[in-house]
């Protein structure tokens, strides 16, 4: 069975860091693109950035660019988004997303519960 | 205010049948696959349909998916209480670089 399992969420002040997980497991992880997804609270999905199977491919959202950082540990079945400069808009259930093929197709066939990050001083 | 256009709801009887438009433009919709996901109160969301009408296994052939110049729907026959959700229409804008989705659209079963 896939799961998608995400932690690193939490309260943080403006301006401040955030580093986010995602622990993979019930396929081969190093097969797929794999990206995260946001959704501020009553609102529709935001794509954040996506990274391909073997980290040749990474694109990021306008709005993250140069900001975030997407990176995957393909040892250790693993996914992670480094947020650095926080803003209140960044304030949203992050969820992490398997993509049907390694190079990203942006179909996102299986979905982790997500992890909340509220930006607020 | 999103890139693709979506109804913010629609609605139908149980075992009646909705369509779920989703307006884009040649940059998106026109030019690239698209695809739909079901978000249940309080979940994740589900892929529905990807490349435009394809079915992930374990979808009913209830769920359909077409796609027309720039525009895409999405349709529902059999209405059942538990397809209340959100809908979301997504693809890729080669324009922007980046996957876009629509606004969603709340579906009520009466």
């Amino acid at each position: 069975e896939v799961q998608l399992v995400e932690s690193g969420g939490g309260l943080v002040q403006p301006g401040r860091s955030l580093r986010l997980s995602c622990a993979a497991s019930g396929f081969t992880f190093d097969d797929y693109a794999m990206h995260w997804v946001r959704q501020a609270p009553g609102k529709g999905l935001e794509w954040v950035s996506g990274i391909s199977w073997n980290s040749g491919s990474i694109a990021y959202a306008d709005s993250v660019k140069g900001r975030f950082t997407i990176s995957r540990d393909n040892a250790k079945n693993s996914l992670y988004l480094q947020m650095n400069s926080l803003r209140a808009e960044d304030t949203a259930l992050y969820y992490c997303a398997k993509d049907l093929s390694g190079s990203p197709d942006y179909y996102f066939d299986y979905w982790g519960q997500g992890t909340l990050v509220t930006v607020s001083s | 205010q999103s890139v693709l256009t979506q109804p913010p709801s629609v609605s139908a009887a149980p075992g009646q049948k909705v369509t779920i438009s989703c307006s884009g433009s040649s940059s998106n919709i026109g030019n690239n696959y698209v695809s739909w996901y079901q978000q249940l109160p309080g979940t994740a969301p589900k892929l529905l349909i990807y490349d435009n009408n394809k079915r992930p296994s374990g979808i009913p052939d209830r769920f359909s998916g077409s796609q027309s110049g720039t525009s895409a729907t999405l349709g529902i026959t059999g209405l059942q209480t538990g397809d209340e959700a959100d809908y979301y229409c997504g693809t890729w804008d080669s324009s922007l670089s980046v996957e876009v989705f629509g606004g969603g659209t709340k579906l009520t079963v009466l």
